[in-house]
């Protein structure tokens, strides 16, 4: 079973549309968690890190679930300039290492 | 401004040839990582490390070796021993505690023909 799990789209919705991913966690003594977004041929960019009490940074809502060991992204008016892959980040500390979904695709059209 | 910096963005080498990327930090970060990506796949950890002088196997260590003389600097060579090397190359720092993000430098796309 792979650590973090993505579907990987892609999802293709029109500007202005809300969407959401959802990405899973197999081990439980996660500690930390992130949404990153890479565009085509680049380095992946922090887009949020994600808390126990949900977070919001403009158009972008991340929420955590513990007891279902899932974290979700939701982009609500959505822009073609979102057109991207996000990737789903899990940290745990004590063996000081990221895991990483496998990205899910974005495609915003006009 | 700090950042990651990775040289070169593209390389180009003939099989059967070490090729060494650079990759340096000024953000005072003790950990740094070494990615792979290739073609619609996700990263897969090569090694790590948490301190200068120290360094860890990752997922897919086998052809690659680093080092860590220095704090900013982690360089990988990828071995000729690498029989698909071949990949998008990242290369990644954080802060040494609980809920410190990764950032990357822009990646070297190594092509070995």
């Amino acid at each position: 079973r792979k650590e973090v799990e993505q579907d990987p789209g892609p999802f293709n919705v029109p500007e202005g549309a809300t969407v959401a991913f959802n990405c899973t966690y197999s081990n439980s003594a996660s500690q930390s968690f992130f949404w990153y977004r890479q565009d085509c041929r680049k380095e992946p960019k922090l887009l949020m890190s994600v808390y126990s009490s949900g977070n919001e940074d403009g158009r972008f809502t991340a929420q955590l679930n513990r007891a279902s060991q899932y974290i979700s992204l939701l982009i609500r008016d959505s822009k073609l300039s979102d057109s991207a892959t996000y990737l789903c980040v899990v940290n745990v500390f004590n063996f000081n290492k990221f895991y990483f979904g496998s990205g899910t695709k974005l495609n915003v059209k006009p | 401004d700090g950042g990651i910096t990775q040289s070169p963005k593209y390389l180009f080498r003939k099989e059967g040839q070490n090729v060494t990327l650079s990759c340096e930090q000024n953000l005072n970060h003790d950990a740094m990582y070494w990615y792979r990506q290739d073609p619609g796949q996700g990263l897969r950890l090569i090694y790590y490390s948490q301190i200068v002088n120290d360094f860890q196997k990752g997922d897919i260590a086998e052809g690659y070796s680093v080092s860590r003389e220095k704090k900013e600097s982690f360089p990988l060579t990828v071995t000729s021993a690498q029989k698909n090397p071949t990949a998008f190359y990242l290369c990644a720092s954080s802060q040494d505690r609980v809920g410190s993000p990764l950032h990357f430098g822009n990646g070297t796309r190594l092509t070995v023909t």
